[in-house]
C-alpha cells in the first residue's frame, strides 16, 4: 500500500481537462509544498512534470498545472492530447523520518 | 548531453549481493544530491535511497524496507554514484532507476533503469 493516494485511472478526450488527485496526510504533503509529479510511458523512464507543488520545469507543457489544499495534492492537465496517455506519479517530503513517498500511480487514458 | 547510465543489475539468488552504478555526464554531479527509486514490474514507483553531496558530508537516507541492507556510495573523481544492495530478498526484484535531486526536492534527470531480478 502506497503511502499516497491516487485513482488507479482517469480518461478524458482529446482537447478535455481532467485532474489527478494525490491524498497524503499532515505528515507530509500537508506538511511541505514539497510535492512532485512524474509522467511515465510503458518502459520508459519517469519525467518530470511538477515540483514544489505548481512550478513546471523548462520544457513542459504549460498544460500540465499542480495545487494543493491541505492534504491533498492534484495534477491538472488541460487540452489534453494522445500523447499525455500515461502514467502518472506524485511524490511527496515527508520528513527526516520517512524522506520521501510516492503516490500508487494514476493510469490516464485519453480516448 | 545530460544523462545518467545505470548498470550491474542481473539475476542474484536469495541472500546474495550486488552493486548497481550509476554514471552521470553532461552536469555537475559532485552538488547533486543522488538519489535511487525502483519499481517492480506493474507497480508504482518507491524511493529507496539518497547520498548528499560532499558539502553535506555525503549524508545518506534510506526507506524502511532497505535499511540495514542498501548502502549508496559516490565517487567524485568518477562521476558515478553507487548502489550495494546485500541480503537480498525476491522483494527486491524490480527496475532500479538513478535520478538527481536539482535542489528542489525534485528529480529531474533519470537514467534509464537497470533490472534486479532476486530469484532461486
Amino acid at each position: 500500500q502506497s503511502a499516497l493516494t491516487q485513482p488507479a485511472s482517469v480518461s478524458g478526450s482529446p482537447g478535455q481537462s481532467i485532474t489527478i488527485s494525490c491524498t497524503g496526510t499532515n505528515s507530509d504533503v500537508g506538511s511541505y509544498n514539497l510535492v512532485s509529479w512524474y509522467q511515465q510511458h510503458p518502459g520508459k523512464a519517469p519525467k518530470l512534470m511538477i515540483y514544489e507543488g505548481s512550478d513546471r520545469p523548462s520544457g513542459v507543457s504549460n498544460r500540465f498545472s499542480g495545487s494543493k489544499s491541505g492534504n491533498t495534492a492534484s495534477l491538472t492537465i488541460s487540452g489534453l492530447q494522445v500523447e499525455d496517455e500515461a502514467d502518472y506519479y506524485c511524490c511527496s517530503y515527508a520528513g527526516s523520518t520517512t524522506f520521501w513517498v510516492f503516490g500508487g500511480g494514476t493510469k490516464l487514458t485519453v480516448l | 548531453e545530460v544523462q545518467l547510465v545505470e548498470s550491474g543489475g542481473g539475476l542474484v539468488q536469495p541472500g546474495g549481493s550486488l552493486k548497481l552504478s550509476c554514471a552521470a555526464s553532461g552536469f555537475t554531479f559532485s552538488g547533486s544530491p543522488m538519489h535511487w527509486v525502483r519499481q517492480a514490474s506493474g507497480k508504482g514507483l518507491e524511493w529507496v535511497g539518497r547520498i548528499r553531496s560532499k558539502a553535506d558530508s555525503y549524508a545518506t537516507a534510506y526507506a524502511a524496507s532497505v535499511k540495514g541492507r542498501f548502502t549508496i556510495s559516490r565517487d567524485e573523481s568518477k562521476n558515478t554514484a553507487y548502489l550495494q544492495m546485500n541480503s537480498l530478498k525476491i522483494e527486491d526484484t524490480a527496475v532500479y532507476y538513478c535520478t538527481r535531486d536539482f535542489g528542489y526536492n525534485a528529480f529531474d534527470i533519470w537514467g534509464q533503469g537497470t533490472m534486479v531480478a532476486v530469484s532461486s
